[in-house]
């Protein structure tokens, strides 16, 4: 089972900034939080991680609580290509060599539509 | 590069035929694995592969079938369509070592009748 919870679906205005939440109060201390989405049929494609620190990339930013139980993405200014399935996701960091610790579990995602 | 690559597109199986979705990448990525994806829902793991010649079951094995005799390729073979198995698959690879981004395929879109 997925170790998160989001909300189902969100509205965000163009040109706004979208703000998903996603809570994973079971977190390990070697697990790093990951977000990917997933554009209409299309394959998910990955945004960003972290562990506990925030992290900002060119797509997003990534906002983590102190106790590491919750944590935000941030898309500062959404378009409407932004619009998709947002999936966040725990997992341990690499090297894998075997097992399934490599393995993401995607849970259902949040909906995010961005409007005119 | 052209990254993970899946064929085919489509496909429309009667129950019971058996196919093979295909799934290369040419990134020299150690770890690939299937995914399946049905309406409404998350991706869910059928299988996965962390080397070539080493492959393992996920969370939905049953009905599908895999082998890994080269880095680059990870066929899923469907043994006995059913049309339960109807749905949209994924591949997916990630680098050696940390993996912190998997890279994923367009998908397929199959139909069983």
């Amino acid at each position: 089972d997925a170790k998160t919870t989001q909300p189902t679906s969100m509205d965000c205005a163009e040109g706004r900034a979208a703000n998903l939440p996603c809570n994973h109060s079971t977190i390990s201390g070697n697990e790093y939080v990951y977000w990917y989405r997933q554009i209409h049929s299309q394959g998910p494609q990955y945004i960003i991680h972290g562990l506990k620190n925030n992290e900002t990339n060119e797509m997003a930013s990534l906002i983590i609580t102190e106790d590491r139980k919750s944590s935000t993405l941030i898309l500062p200014h959404a378009t409407l290509r932004d619009t998709a399935v947002y999936y966040c996701i725990v997992r341990v960091a690499g090297p894998f060599y075997g097992g399934s610790q490599g393995n993401l579990i995607f849970g259902k995602g949040t909906k995010l539509s961005v409007k005119p | 590069n052209a990254g993970v690559t899946q064929t085919p597109k489509f496909q429309v199986l009667k129950t019971g035929q058996s196919m093979t979705l295909q799934c290369a990448q040419d990134m020299n990525h150690e770890y690939m694995s299937w995914y399946r994806q049905d309406p409404g829902m998350g991706l869910r793991l059928i299988h996965y592969s962390v080397g070539a010649g080493i492959t393992d079951q996920g969370e939905v094995p049953n009905g599908y079938n895999v082998s890994r005799s080269t880095t680059e390729d990870f066929p899923l073979r469907l043994l006995s369509a059913a049309p339960s198995q109807t749905s949209v698959y994924f591949c997916a690879s990630s680098r050696p070592g940390l993996s912190y981004e998997q890279y994923f395929g367009p998908g397929t879109r199959l139909t069983v009748t």
